[in-house]
């Protein structure tokens, strides 16, 4: 079964600091990976992704994530945070035989220092 | 191109009554979910349909929740009659067919139920 995991519920930032989401995943099979975003009272927009190729994923707004298999991980990073990047952030899974369905992690809350 | 849309974006109902929502896929997109949003939760999928037909509703609660996509197109999910615990934000989301698997959220719809 698949599963993944969040760390952190929330995680608070100084504007301009590093930010680090971690995602650990559990999957069977070579697994696609995705970054969600979701700010207030708003869907949930997509970051970035991971299917195949280069494990160093561009996303939108400077977002990056790598995937490292050994680790089974595939953390969400931005070398300077900024307040328009509080939000919610969740990381998903899908595995090649899931007929399609996302595992969700429960997310984690971005909180933007001034 | 236009987005996922939902309506309403807002429903506040007494428990035991009736509530409907609607969502219209992006154009072309021929699978559509609909799933739960918990406060402080990832999405919990409810139903998910490959064109008209609805291939993974496993975790819909059959008892009170139904819902149709009648042409293939746009959907609608009801709950009758609401409950509490129903409270919760509605997420519709579309998919074109293909090898990435990107999910397209909409806004959302938040129910309260009194």
């Amino acid at each position: 079964a698949q599963s993944v995991t969040q760390l952190g519920s929330h995680v608070s930032v100084s504007e301009g600091a590093l930010v680090l989401l971690r995602c650990n995943y559990s999957s069977s099979v070579p697994p696609y990976l995705f970054w969600y975003v979701q700010y207030p009272n708003q869907g949930l927009q997509l970051l970035l992704k991971y299917t195949t190729g280069a494990t160093l994923v561009k996303g939108i707004n400077g977002f990056e994530a790598e995937f490292k298999k050994s680790e089974t991980s595939f953390h969400l990073t931005k070398p300077s945070a900024h307040m328009s990047d509080a939000a919610e952030y969740f990381c998903a899974v899908k595995g090649l035989d899931s007929n399609y369905q996302l595992i969700w992690g429960a997310g984690t809350k971005l909180i933007i220092k001034p | 191109e236009a987005g996922v849309v939902q309506s309403p974006r807002y429903k506040i109902i007494e428990k035991k009554q009736p509530v409907a929502f609607w969502c219209n896929p992006i154009s072309g997109h021929n699978t559509l979910y609909w799933y739960r949003q918990n406060l402080g939760q990832g999405p919990e999928l409810l139903i998910r349909y490959e064109n008209e037909e609805a291939v993974d509703d496993s975790q819909l609660p059959k008892d009170r929740f139904s819902a149709e996509r009648l042409k293939g197109v746009d959907s609608t999910l009801k709950i009758q009659p609401a409950e509490l615990g129903d409270s919760a934000v509605y997420l519709c989301a579309s998919r074109r067919e293909g090898l990435t698997d990107t999910q397209y959220f909409g806004p959302g719809t938040r129910l309260t139920v009194l």
